[in-house]
């Protein structure tokens, strides 16, 4: 149980383009997920935090109009990387906090990532 | 903000010795701490979290312990395998009523095992 996917796993495109990243709960659902960032043999760095039906809160320094976020349903939300440029390659990787989690855990399920790599 | 230091950055030891990384945190409100092993170009794996109500969690040859007051928390491995190579991230974040903040990760620990 307790399985995040994301999709696609890598993606290559030009800079200037738009990439979208699908981050799901399978087998639950989550009314909270986030988003990190991890550049290579770097830390994870949280981007946003996404929250069903409302807008996403994004951490200090990350441009909300580049990074667009969007939480449709309680199983997928979505990363929309626009005119991305070569510093926006990374590894992005999503996580999924279980609605009706205990009020003191804060437990989250991580997806596979996304490898981005911009032309 | 939420500030996580980690140390050491590599850690290299023995098969069958233990291994100990330590991490603080700067905000008094976080009060959930996990680590997680991370394996080259692979997610993060949850191997052991704790809650600030709570001082020592063990879990087979894995053991976290929280001192709140000093605001720093340690995971131990003991009877180390090659296995357990990989890097490991401490993390702190707040878990509040109506829901709960995104993780902060400390820099990482690569950990060793030597045959």
């Amino acid at each position: 149980g307790a399985v995040v996917s994301q999709h696609p796993s890598w993606v290559i495109c030009k800079s200037g383009t738009s990439v979208k990243i699908e981050c799901r709960s399978l087998d639950f659902q989550a009314t909270t997920m986030f988003w990190y960032r991890q550049f290579p043999k770097q830390s994870l760095m949280l981007m946003a935090t996404s929250n069903e039906g409302s807008k996403a809160t994004y951490e200090q320094g990350v441009e909300k109009d580049k990074f667009l976020i969007n939480h449709a349903s309680l199983t997928l939300s979505t990363l929309t990387v626009t005119s991305a440029h070569p510093e926006d390659s990374s590894f992005y990787i999503c996580s999924a906090r279980p609605t009706g989690l205990a009020r003191t855990y804060n437990e989250q399920f991580f997806g596979p990532g996304t490898r981005l790599t911009v032309l | 903000g939420e500030n996580v230091e980690q140390h050491p950055s590599t850690l290299s030891v023995q098969e069958g010795d233990s291994a100990v990384i330590k991490c603080t945190y700067s905000d008094s409100a976080s009060n959930y701490f996990p680590w997680y092993k991370q394996e080259l170009g692979k997610r993060p794996q949850l191997i052991i979290d704790i809650r600030s109500n709570v001082g020592e969690k063990k879990d087979q040859r894995i053991a976290v312990t929280l001192n709140k007051t000093a605001k720093h928390f340690s995971l131990h491995i003991t009877e180390t395998q090659p296995e357990d190579s990989a890097v490991y991230f401490c993390a702190a974040s707040q878990v509040f009523g109506g829901g709960a903040d995104g993780l902060t990760f400390g820099k990482g620990t690569h950990l060793i095992i030597q045959p």
